[in-house]
């Protein structure tokens, strides 16, 4: 069965680094999504990305944070500069239209230190 | 708006014992409602989803959620727990523009011997 995987698995940084967490969707999937959960609360939209653009973005969604298609299948969020507060786990989601799904990746635990 | 509460974060019952977990939704259009189970370290996985067709809706694992629209709600049950079910329980709701779910705080399911 078709899966979305994500890595590394872990990532451990240090404060103001830059880190690129990566994401390969599902392969005939059209809209690909971001989600975060600190630990011990909700998994949180971040952003959604269609036809090579941003579709929609929450207020934690900042100017440290991009999105890149690079490829045919992969799809990246770049943070410029980490903080402590980026310490979450990290999914990436794909689904096939707008009203289909999601699925979700095992997400990457990223820890800023 | 859309939003999603789910009673209890922690849940307990033994093996055998029937499952219930709760969910309320709020949504300024039709929901679409799904569940999704995270196991340790693990990613997000679908357990089942109401797309307005069937009011009760199974899912796998024997798991299975009513949708109530008059009382706002999409409970997801289990008749019989088993150890492999203790997990993270999380109900989500899909924005009106489709483009983000809406994720509830989660239920940790603890199944006893």
């Amino acid at each position: 069965e078709p899966e979305v995987t994500q890595t590394p698995s872990h990532q451990v940084t240090q404060m103001g680094q830059e880190v690129i967490l990566r994401c390969v969707p599902i392969s005939n999937h059209l809209y690909f999504y971001w989600y975060r959960q600190i630990l011990g609360q909700k998994v949180e939209f971040l952003v959604s990305f269609y036809n090579n653009e941003i579709s929609e973005k929450s207020e934690i969604f900042d100017d440290q944070f991009s999105v890149e298609r690079p490829d045919g299948s992969n799809f990246t969020l770049k943070i410029r500069s980490t903080k402590l507060e980026d310490s979450a786990m990290y999914f990436c989601a794909s689904s096939e239209s707008r009203e289909e799904t999601q699925y979700f990746g095992p997400g990457t635990r990223l820890l800023v230190l | 708006a859309q939003s999603v509460t789910q009673l209890g974060s922690h849940v307990s019952v033994s093996e055998g014992a029937l499952v219930l977990l709760r969910c309320n939704y709020s949504s300024s259009v039709p929901p679409y409602l799904f569940w999704y189970v995270q196991y340790p370290n693990q990613g997000l996985q679908l357990l089942l989803k109401y797309t307005s067709a069937a009011t009760l809706v199974k899912g796998i694992n024997g798991f299975e959620a009513e949708f109530k629209k008059s009382e706002t709600s999409f409970h997801l049950t289990k008749p019989s727990a088993h150890m492999s079910d203790a997990a993270e329980y999380f109900c989500a709701v899909r924005g009106s523009n489709f483009n983000k779910f809406y994720f509830g705080s989660g239920t940790k399911l603890n199944v006893k011997p």
